[in-house]
């Protein structure tokens, strides 16, 4: 069964620092995407990357990208250059893609980030 | 490009009462997601229409939970006997076909169960 995990429950970090959020995930399909998603106080939840298993580069989408480990079913986000609008809750997911799979996402539990001025 | 929206924002219901949320989805969506969220947690897949048919349904889902999807548009959730439990955030999403295609979330319904 798809699982996602993600082991930090907060994280603090200085404004125009990078930082690195973990998530590790669990599939026996060979085929599966991975997405990261945003969440503000304001609760809307904001699509921000995507990477496929079959991607042979990390994604990247302007301050945002993923340390995709395929080996360690690890897909880590990667946020550069911090700013105070970044701080939010941040979730992990993925979509199992094989044959007879259904097109849901599975999310993490999240990981509160704070960023300090 | 409208977004996906839901109605209403916020739904406070005594317990027992029962309830029923909308989604109209991004128009050329053809799947369309129903996912609950409590404080602190990620949200959790309750169920997914493509078109007008429902595809799957979590099995955490009680019988007292139903969507719909008349003729693959607008989408409802009907909680019947609301419980306590219940309270949460109720949030939709649609998205085009295909492993990379993302969910596109609405603003959400927060139910309060009295």
């Amino acid at each position: 069964a798809q699982k996602i995990t993600q082991t930090q429950p907060g994280m603090f970090v200085q404004e125009k620092e990078a930082v690195t959020l973990d998530c590790t995930y669990d599939t026996s399909d060979q085929s599966y995407g991975l997405f990261w998603y945003k969440q503000p106080s304001s609760g809307e939840m904001i699509f921000l990357i995507y990477q496929g298993s079959y991607d042979e580069q990390n994604a990247t989408e302007g301050r945002y990208s993923l340390n995709f480990q395929k080996a360690r079913k690890s897909a880590n986000l990667v946020i550069s250059a911090s700013q105070l609008g970044d701080s939010a809750m941040y979730f992990c997911a993925m979509r199992e893609g094989g044959g007879g799979a259904t097109n849901k996402l599975i999310f993490g539990t999240g990981t509160l980030l704070a960023v300090q001025p | 490009d409208t977004g996906v929206s839901q109605d209403p924002r916020h739904k406070i219901t005594k317990r027992g009462q029962n309830v029923t949320f909308r989604c109209d989805p991004i128009s050329e969506h053809n799947r369309l997601y129903w996912y609950r969220q409590t404080l602190g947690q990620g949200p959790e897949f309750l169920t997914y229409f493509q078109n007008e048919a429902q595809l799957e349904k979590s099995r955490l889902l009680s019988d007292r939970f139903s969507a719909e999807r008349p003729k693959g548009s607008f989408s409802t959730l009907e909680i019947q006997r609301t419980e306590q439990g219940d309270s949460a955030m109720y949030l939709c999403a649609s998205s085009l076909g295909g492993i990379r295609s993302p969910l596109h979330f609405g603003n959400g319904t927060r139910l309060t169960v009295t």
